[in-house]
């Protein structure tokens, strides 16, 4: 069984709207990431979140608000989106050190 | 500057060959992290080695901290070794911020 779980898989939004990407994990980790991957750039930090608190915002964007319901969940809601924004959105946690990944959310902008 | 360098950039290996992938990075780190990456795929965790030597099957990462350098080697390499491998640093002031080499791009000829 999956342990972190991403949904949807693929997302296309039209420019301008808003968009909700979910991320779950049951691997009982306390710390939780969000990370991008676009075409023009290598994978790069957005969020850390620890015991569902903020702990690092490196996203220069406010178009990007973490939102974490439960412990184990952290979403990543975008608005007003750009086609910038299209990208691989993965989440991650950790307990310690050892990062985790999910498969991702690739979201295409048109 | 790019923090963390990876090279190659990429590689072609003939099946049953060796290879060595580095990684250097800028600041001190205190957690270092292999991933592999299958083009649309996700990010798995290969080895977490902040220092010393690890292994894993035919992988073995070496990482000498004070150097600021990590390696890893595959041995024997199989066609499905090809992929992405990626070097991720946590600076010591980062918290658990992973930063991002761009990759070495591996294909592995049968």
């Amino acid at each position: 069984d999956p342990k972190i779980i991403q949904k949807p898989k693929y997302l296309v939004a039209v420019t301008g709207s808003e968009k909700i990407l979910i991320c779950e994990q049951y691997l009982g980790h306390n710390a939780m990431y969000w990370y991008r991957q676009s075409a023009k750039k290598p994978l790069e930090f957005m969020f850390s979140y620890s015991y569902q608190k903020l702990m690092d915002n490196q996203t220069a964007s406010s178009r990007f608000q973490p939102q974490s319901s439960k412990k184990n969940h952290l979403d990543l809601q975008i608005t007003a989106l750009k086609p910038d924004d299209s990208a691989t959105y993965f989440c991650a946690s950790s307990q310690d050190a050892e990062q985790f990944f999910g498969p991702g959310t690739r979201l295409t902008v048109l | 500057g790019q923090q963390v360098q990876q090279s190659p950039a990429s590689l072609v290996l003939q099946e049953g060959e060796n290879a060595e992938l580095q990684c250097n990075f800028s600041s001190t780190a205190t957690r270092l992290q292999w991933f592999y990456q299958r083009p649309g795929g996700s990010l798995v965790s290969l080895l977490y080695n902040p220092s010393g030597t690890k292994h894993t099957g035919r992988l073995t990462s070496t990482t000498v901290t004070k150097e600021r350098r990590s390696s890893l080697h595959i041995s024997s390499s199989q066609t499905t070794d090809s992929g992405t491998y990626f070097c991720a640093m946590e600076r010591s002031s980062a918290g658990n911020k992973l930063t991002f080499g761009i990759g070495t791009r591996v294909l592995v000829r049968p």
